[in-house]
């Protein structure tokens, strides 16, 4: 399961407060992404980056902000105007970014809004 | 875009039984179908995908089939054992283009009863 990390696992939030999720990984891949799973939801994407200091947005960027400054730390920031930011956060890496590519996902962070 | 729908919700089935996990896409031009595997408390985790050019892939007991025509594919798990209880996940995306990502379905729980 070694390769990509993400901390802390478990985070909690008063409401109106930023807060950054780390996201590493030492696989030397160029793509990540950051995904966002409630109960009954899927995985739902969020950001990706396909190279260093480039990212696009996903389905559900509002409220989120992500840089891409190194090729293995993609940081998301959850930002006070996500306005239901309780859920698990998965962020997740590829090769490269392109279809047949295996995604790799970090054990997760947990986070809940007080 | 794309749109995934996955079906059942959940699946309870008998040690030793079949299951089988149905989802359908939108977007004609998607050609990588893969399903991922997410046991409880775990990161999800590829198990087998497909290509547009095959219509199925076989991997020990499970299986996968793709119908272009009706826009759908299917998990097939035959031998059912407790170990296949998991969340699982599949997806959908096209290669080529600058921007690449997967769109996941909602998932299945399946619970294998000993």
């Amino acid at each position: 399961d070694g390769g990509i990390t993400q901390s802390p696992k478990y985070l909690f939030r008063k409401e109106g407060q930023n807060v950054t999720l780390s996201c590493e990984q030492n696989l030397n891949h160029d793509a990540m992404y950051w995904y966002r799973q409630d109960p009954g939801q899927g995985l739902r994407l969020i950001y990706y980056s396909q190279i260093v200091n480039d990212f696009q947005k996903g389905d559900i960027a509002e409220g989120y902000s992500v840089s891409r400054e190194k090729k293995e730390s993609f940081p998301l920031t959850v930002t006070s105007a996500q306005k239901n930011p309780t859920a698990f956060y998965l962020c997740a890496s590829s090769n490269w970014a392109g279809a047949y590519n295996e995604q790799f996902f970090g054990p997760g962070t947990r986070l809940t809004v007080l | 875009g794309e749109n995934v729908e996955q079906h059942p919700s959940t699946l309870s089935v008998q040690e030793g039984d079949s299951a089988v996990i149905k989802c359908t896409y939108s977007d004609s031009a998607s050609n990588y179908f893969p399903w991922y595997k997410q046991e409880l408390g775990k990161r999800p985790q590829l198990i087998i995908d497909i290509r547009s050019n095959v219509g199925e892939k076989k991997d020990q007991r499970i299986a996968v089939t793709l119908n272009k025509t009706a826009k759908h594919f299917s998990l097939h798990i035959t031998e059912t054992q407790p170990e296949d209880s998991a969340v699982y996940f599949c997806a959908a995306s096209r290669s080529g283009g600058s921007n690449y990502k997967l769109t996941f379905g909602k998932g299945t729980l399946l619970t294998v009863n000993p």
